[in-house]
């Protein structure tokens, strides 16, 4: 069935600093989504992506829907202590309603 | 507007009991999906329903699982009888669809099998 590789698994970075994380697929998505987690919470929605090539951006946060529809990519700007927290993508492929998730990054900021 | 409401949010219980875990969607979405996450398997999908129909159920681990959606406001997830491995947090999430793939996710129900 379809996968989705997220890397990295974690990321410890200097508050200031920018930060980068992708994930990539072997088939073909027809949407991305970008979710981040804090400790008992559920996953809230950052981003969402339609169009292949498609740059979007909330706030500090700017995601791609890669040009090949088989990755997309997520930057941080400006890494602020509330971005701590684990980041999920997620893509939906040919099925009408179903997402399938990437395993997390984890990223934890020095104050 | 309120967000997806799960209950309870913990619950503990002995194996062999039954447990029943209870979402409301987001009023005006038609399609709710219920997740697992653990360390080991991360979010998994169990099972989902578009218009209170379930529509593909095949990451329900077994038997013991089960799925209601009885209307367009409630949701049950089912597990008889528990064991120490469900124990996990169950998620549900709903989505407006007709077009739109953004789910938005409860706040969780953590279960504890002993």
């Amino acid at each position: 069935g379809q996968q989705l590789n997220q890397s990295p698994q974690s990321m410890f970075i200097q508050e200031g600093e920018d930060v980068s994380m992708n994930c990539t697929s072997s088939s073909i998505f027809n949407t991305w989504l970008w979710y981040k987690q804090e400790p008992g919470e559920g996953p809230v929605l950052l981003i969402a992506l339609y169009k292949a090539g498609e740059l979007t951006s909330n706030g500090r946060l700017t995601a791609q829907f890669g040009i090949t529809r088989k990755d997309s990519f997520l930057n941080i700007s400006a890494s602020i202590p509330s971005d701590v927290g684990i980041y999920f993508c997620a893509g939906r492929g040919s099925s009408a309603s179903k997402i399938i998730f990437g395993s997390g990054t984890r990223l934890s900021i020095r104050p | 507007d309120a967000g997806v409401i799960q209950s309870p949010r913990h619950e503990v219980t002995e194996m062999g009991q039954e447990v029943t875990l209870r979402c409301k969607p987001i009023s005006g979405h038609n399609s709710l999906f219920w997740y697992r996450q653990t360390m080991m398997r991360g979010l998994e999908l169990l099972i989902y329903f578009n218009n209170n129909v379930p529509i593909d159920d095949s990451g329900m681990p077994e038997d013991r699982f089960s799925a209601k959606m009885p209307n367009a406001s409630f949701s049950t997830l089912k597990i008889q009888p528990s064991e120490p491995r469900d124990s996990a947090v169950y998620f549900c999430a709903s989505s407006k669809g007709q077009g739109t793939y953004e789910q938005y996710f409860g706040p969780g129900t953590r279960l504890t099998v002993t």
